[in-house]
């Protein structure tokens, strides 16, 4: 089982809105990420939690907060984004040891209005 | 030099062909090569990976052909469905910081009954 559970799968928000996207996997990984899609475009990784610490942050504006309570979730708080976040919000997480690969979810759609 | 470049952009490929996709690295020390392939409106799904110790890796109708001399790598699609159709990017990471995903600008693949 490789699965990896997003929710909402849809928001909306206003710009002085305060919002949060989940994630969770059971799989015992212990790597987890955030990655930002714009359409037609590859994902571009904003955060990765290593064993829950913050291990990479990719130089992303502070109106994005991520959150890892425990080794199972990661949340991605929001507030006072601009229209140009709308995007895909991806979720991912990898298996440990020697192995990369890197298991995505299905996404956040967010538009910022 | 952490430049995955991908071609073509897009691609048209009747039923039953065969789709050709390719990329080029200038990281020697990546050593895990995966494809994702990301329907409309879904996360990228891992497809098949390869690493630098093989040639080539086939899975069903999936083959990575990899070229390390010439730091290439490419997917061909046998038998292309219309079921195939969907945006696929290749990626690139490094084992020593397997959290970093370098991926491919992507290309949209068509496969026309």
């Amino acid at each position: 089982d490789t699965e990896v559970t997003q929710t909402p799968k849809h928001l909306v928000m206003g710009m002085t809105n305060k919002k949060s996207l989940k994630c969770e996997q059971h799989m015992g990984h212990r790597a987890m990420y955030w990655y930002k899609q714009k359409a037609k475009k590859p994902p571009e990784l904003m955060f990765v939690y290593s064993y829950e610490k913050l291990s990479i942050n990719e130089s992303v504006p502070s109106r994005f907060s991520p959150e890892c309570p425990n080794s199972s979730l990661l949340n991605l708080h929001l507030h006072a984004l601009q229209p140009e976040d709308s995007a895909l919000y991806l979720c991912a997480s990898r298996t440990g040891g020697s192995g990369n690969t890197i298991y995505f979810g299905e996404g956040s759609w967010l538009t910022v209005v | 030099q952490q430049q995955v470049k991908q071609s073509p952009q897009s691609l048209i490929v009747q039923k039953g062909g065969i789709s050709i996709i390719n990329c080029a690295y200038e990281n020697t020390a990546f050593d895990y090569f995966p494809w994702y392939q990301q329907f409309p409106g879904k996360g990228p799904a891992l497809l098949i990976a390869i690493r630098p110790d093989v040639s080539e890796k086939k899975e069903g109708r999936f083959t990575i052909s990899f070229n390390k001399s010439a730091k290439q790598f490419s997917l061909h699609i046998m038998d292309s469905q219309p079921g195939d159709s969907a945006t696929y990017f290749c990626a690139a990471s490094k084992q020593s910081s397997g959290d970093k995903l370098t991926f491919g600008t992507g290309t949209r693949l068509a496969v026309r009954p």
